[in-house]
């Protein structure tokens, strides 16, 4: 049983586009909610981040979009290049204090950006 | 800062050896965790410590053992390994709290025969 669902698993977009990732909690205690960057061999690296408070967060090209009630967030990639090209996961916590961050995270989103 | 440190790179095994994957962190994070990465799962953690000496198990953690004897180290053991752990591993670290950004390894692929 999957506690965050992502979607699509794949996505093809032409440079200059946008591409959109999108997930879907159940956990109604988490309250952080991260996108990790993977590169093929390489390790996740965080992206961008964004707490309940707030409905949206903009980092240089990379929006997320968050709706509490719907318990959905969204990660925006505007102007997609080449090199954006990677494993899009999006994750979700708690926090509990001196308990560390212990992520839950979607299945992942394969973005390809053709030149 | 080297930050996150894994080895090996890689690892075949045959059904029922033991093996342990080595992580190493030089950023005096108290948190550390394993998680492991299959297709269309994400990653899922199998085992956390919060600091030397106190471990504690995550979604997955049936068929493999942590230890914490010192805040760098963190390995993780395969008792008897299963084709069921073919999987990539990755260990993470960070400071104690929610919102701290945790720092992923370079993963250990491991294949089990």
């Amino acid at each position: 049983q999957q506690q965050v669902k992502q979607s699509p698993q794949s996505l093809i977009v032409q440079k200059g586009g946008i591409s959109i990732i999108n997930c879907a909690y159940e956990n109604t205690a988490f309250d952080y909610f991260p996108w990790y960057q993977q590169f093929p061999g390489k390790g996740p690296a965080l992206l961008i981040a964004i707490r309940p408070d707030v409905s949206e967060k903009k980092e240089g090209r990379f929006t997320i979009s968050f709706n509490k009630s719907a318990k959905q967030f969204s990660l925006h990639i505007m102007d997609s290049q080449p090199g954006d090209s990677a494993t899009y996961f999006c994750a979700a916590s708690r926090e509990i204090k001196a308990a560390g961050n212990k992520l839950t995270f979607g299945g992942g989103t394969r973005v390809l950006v053709k030149p | 800062n080297a930050g996150v440190t894994q080895t090996p790179k890689f690892q075949v095994l045959k059904t029922g050896q033991s093996m342990t994957l080595q992580c190493a962190q030089d950023m005096n994070h108290e948190y550390m965790s394993w998680y492991r990465q299959d297709p269309g799962m994400g990653l899922r953690l199998i085992h956390y410590s919060v600091g030397a000496g106190i471990t504690d198990q995550g979604e997955v953690p049936n068929g493999y053992n942590v230890s914490r004897s010192t805040t760098e180290d963190f390995p993780l053991r395969l008792l008897s390994a299963a084709p069921s752990q073919t999987s990539v591993y990755f260990c993470a670290s960070s400071y104690l709290g929610g919102y701290n950004e945790q720092f992923f390894g370079p993963g250990t692929r491991l294949t089990v025969l």
